[in-house]
């Protein structure tokens, strides 16, 4: 089901930027990808999202290549809370709603 | 005030039992959705609603029934219960039509089943 591939597990060390890449080759033109995070076993938080253009926000920026099969996410100065796992999405439009489907998730974690 | 509220938190039961979860969304959002979490953290969707409509429904054992009574609720009741469902599951809302159509995540409900 996941249209999505990401490594497994990523190390970074605290104040560095983290870069989280993920491959969406079977993306169609109006499918936006979108990233969360879930730490430890809460529930999953909204990071960002975006369809062609790069998008920055307070949390992070979310790099979309141009031919749209791959994007990054940058956490710009990573903590020791950012420790977490992050899933990239694509959502799918199912008419009259929306599908999101989540791949398996990069394990981030910040070190000391 | 929680925007997307699951209860119960933790629930342990025994195979064969009956039992139900709750979710209420105070996001005033159109569509509610149930996910499941297993052992290996990989989150699938069961099942979505909107306006009260099932629009989605993944290939989930018919003993899993939602129940949406109106756009600010959907709980979901499993019967005869299966060690295999022992997961976590996460309730979810999002507004459709909204630009960003965000979904937003509940605690989730531990299941547990002996």
């Amino acid at each position: 089901d996941a249209k999505t591939t990401q490594p497994t597990s990523m190390d970074c060390a605290e104040g560095r930027a983290a870069n989280l890449p993920c491959n969406h080759s079977t993306i169609s033109g109006n499918e936006y990808v979108y990233w969360y995070r879930q730490i430890h076993s809460q529930g999953p938080q909204y990071i960002i999202h975006g369809l062609k253009n790069n998008e920055t926000n307070e949390m992070a920026s979310l790099i979309i290549t141009e031919d749209r099969k791959s994007s990054t996410l940058i956490l710009p100065h990573a903590t020791l809370r950012d420790t977490a796992v992050y899933y990239c999405i694509v959502r799918v439009a199912i008419k009259p709603g929306n599908q999101f489907y989540f791949g398996t998730g990069t394990s981030l974690t910040v070190i000391p | 005030d929680t925007a997307v509220s699951q209860t119960p938190k933790y629930l342990v039961t025994q195979m064969g039992n009956d039992k139900s979860i709750k979710c209420e969304q105070n996001l005033g959002h159109d569509t509610m959705y149930w996910y499941k979490q297993d052992s290996k953290k990989f989150l699938k969707i069961m099942f979505s609603y909107n306006n009260k409509e099932l629009i989605i429904n993944e290939t989930v054992p018919n003993r899993f029934s939602p129940k949406s009574p109106d756009k600010a609720h959907l709980n979901l009741h499993i019967n005869s219960l299966e060690l295999g469902d022992s997961a976590v599951y996460f309730c979810a809302s999002s507004r459709l039509h909204s630009g960003a159509n965000v979904l937003t995540f509940g605690a989730g409900s531990r299941l547990t089943v002996l």
